[in-house]
């Protein structure tokens, strides 16, 4: 099984800021790689997917990079609301697996 | 776009099952899959598996795949996903999400909460 694991689990950040989350794959995902966002008592919402395509009607700010094992989601900029948890996913291979989370607090 | 409407909130007991139901809307059910993941209170995403209605597919994650039975029907297109011999730590929120034929993930449902609990 593929293990994904997210770095920092945690960082504080100001309005305006650019903040860079780092997801690794255990073993090649190639570009089978999604990001979501989610804030507490809600529903995830897809952020990102094939690792740096944004989902329709998310800010350009939101941005991602990587394939392989190594990716990253950089906000720039960053908002009120960007403040949540973001999540990594590889659906390269099954199980697919969900990294633990990055939570981008103030 | 698929719109995803989840039902509700459940109790159930210990050793019972339970089925929840994930309706789309935004197309037929055969354009997708769908994904079914479950967070347990202040924990992570847990990816539990997918269904693909037009093949009546699924693939399971190892750890609940002797319990978890995911099903399609194409008339009321809807989803849904039972899970059976109920443990306490299956209590958490159980998402739907819906993905193209490719598997670019889509939009989700809104949750359902399942509390198992004696």
């Amino acid at each position: 099984d593929i293990q994904m694991t997210q770095s920092p689990s945690s960082l504080s950040a100001s309005v305006g800021d650019k903040v860079t989350l780092t997801c690794r794959a255990s073993q090649g995902v190639s570009y089978y790689l999604a990001w979501f966002q989610q804030k507490p008592g809600k529903a995830p919402k897809t952020l990102i997917y094939g690792a740096s395509t944004l989902r329709s009607g998310v800010p350009s700010r939101f941005s991602g990079r990587g394939s392989g094992t190594d990716f990253t989601l950089t906000i720039s900029n960053l908002q009120p609301e960007d403040f949540a948890v973001y999540y990594c996913q590889q659906y390269h291979s099954y199980p697919q697996s969900f990294g633990q989370g990055t939570k981008v607090e103030i | 776009q698929v719109q995803l409407v989840q039902s509700g909130a459940e109790v159930k007991k210990p050793g019972s099952s339970v089925k929840v139901s994930c309706e789309a809307s935004g197309g037929p059910l055969n354009k997708y899959t769908f994904n079914w993941v479950r967070q347990a209170p202040g924990q992570g995403l847990e990816w539990m598996g997918r269904m693909i209605p037009i093949l009546s597919v699924a693939n399971y994650a190892p750890r609940i795949q002797d319990r978890c039975t995911l099903t399609a029907d194409t008339s009321t297109n809807t989803v849904y996903m039972e899970l059976t011999n109920l443990k306490s730590d299956d209590t958490a929120v159980y998402y739907c999400l819906g993905l193209t034929e490719d598997l670019v993930p889509l939009d989700w449902g809104q949750g359902s909460l399942v509390t198992v609990s004696s």
